[in-house]
């Protein structure tokens, strides 16, 4: 059973201050992560996708992967109310695969 | 930007009867995807398709669900007979390829009465 490990939260920051999301997977062989927000009520938007190990930045959002580890984080700087959302964590098994498993998603609010 | 469409955004069904989820997924992605997500709970994978035949589905996927690209722009999902635990949110997907990020449409709402 492939999964994908996230803290359901809800986890409280300050406007302003750097929101750090984590995540862990199961399947050392997976290839593909993404981050997707999901306001209550909508559907997930797709925010970071990152392949390769280390650091990719997009704005206020930093994707950070460490296969060795089988884990992967989502920065989120300068925080903002509206940023206040779920975070899930979806990974790619790997070749041969198209499906994407999501975690339960973890829940910011970002506190003004 | 191009989007996903899904049609109806809410669907109110009688246990035992057919519901039919319409899709239109973004024009120049090849692969397609149903999850769905129970209140509360994950959102989980049901079908995916590509080169107009399923190219993988998952446990939940049984023989009460079948998918079809109609026509150019359609993708649906069928539901034969539903259960009240088929009540959900049912997501469409698309993507580029098959390592590529998936886009959401905004999900039609099941509830089975």
């Amino acid at each position: 059973q492939k999964e994908v490990e996230q803290n359901s939260g809800p986890l409280s920051v300050p406007e302003g201050a750097i929101a750090s999301l984590n995540c862990t997977y199961s399947d050392r062989g997976s290839q593909s992560f993404f981050w997707y927000r999901q306001y209550s009520g909508k559907s997930p938007e797709l925010i970071m996708f990152i392949y390769s190990n280390g650091d990719k930045e997009d704005g206020r959002f930093t994707a950070q992967l460490n296969k060795a580890s089988q884990y992967v984080s989502l920065l989120i700087r300068d925080s903002q109310p509206s940023d206040s959302a779920t975070y899930l964590c979806a990974v790619n098994p790997g070749e041969g695969y198209q499906k994407v498993t999501f975690g339960i998603g973890t829940k910011l609010q970002v506190i003004p | 930007e191009p989007e996903v469409t899904q049609t109806p955004s809410h669907q109110v069904t009688q246990m035992g009867q057919e519901v039919i989820l319409r899709c239109v997924p973004i024009s120049n992605h090849l692969y397609f995807y149903w999850y769905r997500q129970i209140l509360g709970q994950k959102v989980e994978f049901l079908v995916s398709f590509y080169n107009n035949e399923i190219s993988e589905k998952s446990e939940i996927f049984d023989d009460q669900f079948s998918v079809e690209r109609p026509d150019g722009s359609n993708f649906t999902l069928k539901i034969r007979s539903t259960k009240l635990e088929d009540s959900a949110m049912y997501f469409c997907a698309s993507s580029a390829s098959n390592n590529q990020p998936q886009h959401f449409g905004d999900g039609t709402r099941l509830s089975i009465l």
